[in-house]
C-alpha cells in the first residue's frame, strides 16, 4: 500500500512554455500533498503544501504565480510550472500524506525530471 | 547553520559490513524522525519512522533517536550491494513539514 505515482517521469520543454506534473495517491486518500524540488547532490526542498479543496501554502522564496498547484481531489494534485526557464530545470517530487496503513506520514512519488532548454 | 546536518559521504563499505549513518539537528521541537532511501533518479522510499526518542528495529535496519544530544542514527546490518543508495534523514515538529538532510551516499561493494 501507500503508492504515489507521478506523471510524466521526464519532460523536456522549450523556454517560455508551461509544464504540468501530476501526482496521484493510488491506494489511499491523501488529505495533504507536498511538492519538493531537488537539485543535483542536494537535499529535497519543500516548495508548497496543499490540502484538498483549498489554496496551497508556499514556502518562502517560492513564486506562487510561477508554480501553480491544484489539489482538486483526495487523490490528485498538479503542479504547473508556468513560463519555464532553464533555471527551473530540476527534479520535482511530490509526496502525499493521509492515514495510509494507519500511519500519517509522507509517501513520495518517483519524481519528475524537468529539463528546460 | 542548517537545521539538519548530514555528512554527504560517499561512504564505501564491503558487503556484510555494519553501516552507521547519522544526522544532527538544532531544533529541539522536532518529534518525528524518518529515514528515507533514494536510488538514483527515483523518489525517496520510507525506511524507518520514529516518534520521539528510542530505538526501532526492522529487519536489518535499526533507527536510534537521542533527543538529548539532537542526534539520530540508522544502522544497517549485513549490508548488501543492493543497499547502495543515498540515505536521507528527515524530521519534523508534526507530520507535515519535513526538513531533510542533504543525504549520505552509500556504496556497498561485493
Amino acid at each position: 500500500g501507500a503508492v504515489v505515482s507521478q506523471h510524466p517521469s521526464r519532460v523536456i520543454c522549450k523556454s517560455g512554455t508551461s509544464v504540468k506534473i501530476e501526482c496521484r495517491s493510488l491506494d489511499f486518500q491523501a488529505t495533504t500533498m507536498f511538492w519538493y524540488r531537488q537539485f543535483p547532490k542536494q537535499s529535497l526542498m519543500l516548495m508548497a503544501t496543499s490540502n484538498e479543496g483549498s489554496k496551497a501554502t508556499y514556502e518562502q522564496g517560492v513564486e506562487k504565480d510561477k508554480f501553480l498547484i491544484n489539489h482538486a481531489s483526495l487523490t490528485l494534485s498538479t503542479l504547473t510550472v508556468t513560463s519555464a526557464h532553464p533555471e527551473d530545470s530540476s527534479f520535482y517530487i511530490c509526496s502525499a500524506s493521509g492515514l495510509a496503513g494507519g500511519s500519517d506520514t509522507q509517501y513520495f512519488g518517483p519524481g519528475t525530471r524537468l529539463t528546460v532548454l | 547553520q542548517k537545521e539538519v546536518e548530514q555528512d554527504p559521504g560517499p561512504l564505501s563499505v564491503p558487503e556484510g559490513a555494519i553501516v552507521s549513518l547519522n544526522c544532527t539537528y538544532s531544533n529541539s521541537a522536532f518529534q518525528y524522525f524518518m529515514w528515507y532511501r533514494q536510488y538514483s533518479r527515483k523518489g525517496p522510499e520510507l525506511l524507518m519512522y520514529t516518534y520521539s526518542s528510542g530505538n526501532k528495529e526492522d529487519g536489518r535496519f535499526t533507527a536510534q533517536v537521542d533527543k538529548s544530544s539532537k542526534y539520530i542514527s540508522l544502522f544497517i546490518r549485513d549490508s548488501q550491494p543492493s543497499d547502495s543508495a543515498t540515505y536521507l534523514c528527515a524530521m519534523s515538529e508534526n507530520t507535515d513539514k519535513l526538513i531533510f538532510g542533504t543525504g549520505t551516499r552509500l556504496q556497498v561493494f561485493p
